[in-house]
């Protein structure tokens, strides 16, 4: 079945780089595209960027000059780096699965902590 | 981007109907496809996917919710409620990128 799970640190030093894995089964990340999308405690979420099943990248134009996407297909793996961490950028962080133009399948988070 | 609306929280009784509401700042439908998604999220979970393009049941989804609209206005309409139902609720458009979510509507027991 289709699952994703997103893996890195809980907690980020302020200004400090995020890197976070979204390991991926039950589908191919060259038939799929993936997204990371975050949530900050009780607000809605917010889309961050996609890997397209081509390879090709996009990123939401608020984010973009900090944030780079990547993926290993061999080892079914998505990657998100996003440099000089605030406070703001606390929140869950989520890989999902896109089908078309909406979300089908959901990792089930990251919670992650920017603070000294 | 495309902003999206919904009024925070909706007081419901069990058993009864609750219409849920997303108002977009410009239309979100293309020919006859309309881009707008609904998802739910239970505290401490992922958010899961309800309905797609306004109207399609997303697999292993209850008929006892159902979508519809066009334009800027969508609706997300559970009847009857149930317990399990108590959550928030999201829409989602695709019209432009970036996709963009509403703020939620938080349904609660009445």
């Amino acid at each position: 079945q289709v699952q994703l799970k997103e893996s890195g640190p809980g907690l980020v030093q302020p200004s400090e780089t995020l890197s976070l894995t979204c390991t991926v089964s039950g589908f191919s990340l060259t038939s799929y595209s993936v997204s990371w999308v975050r949530q900050p405690s009780g607000k809605g979420p917010e889309w961050m960027g996609r890997m397209w099943y081509d390879g090709d990248t996009a990123y939401n134009s608020a984010l973009k000059s900090r944030l780079s996407i990547s993926r290993d297909t061999s080892k079914n793996q998505v990657f998100l780096k996003m440099n000089s961490l605030q406070t703001d950028d606390t929140g869950t962080y989520y890989c999902t699965r896109d089908n078309d133009d909406y979300f089908d399948y959901w990792g089930q988070g990251v919670m992650v902590t920017v603070s000294s | 981007d495309i902003v999206l609306t919904q009024s925070p929280a909706l007081a419901v009784s069990l058993g009864q109907r609750a219409t849920i509401s997303c108002r977009a700042s410009q239309s979100v439908s293309i020919s006859r496809y309309n881009l707008m998604h609904w998802y739910q999220q239970k505290p401490g979970q992922q958010p899961k996917l309800l309905i797609y393009r306004a109207s399609n049941l997303a697999s292993g989804i209850p008929a006892r919710f159902s979508g519809s609209g066009s334009g800027t206005d969508f609706t997300l309409t559970i009847n009857p409620v149930q317990a399990d139902d108590i959550a928030t609720y999201y829409c989602q458009q695709s019209r432009e990128s970036p996709p963009t979510f509403g703020g939620g509507t938080k349904l609660e027991l009445k």
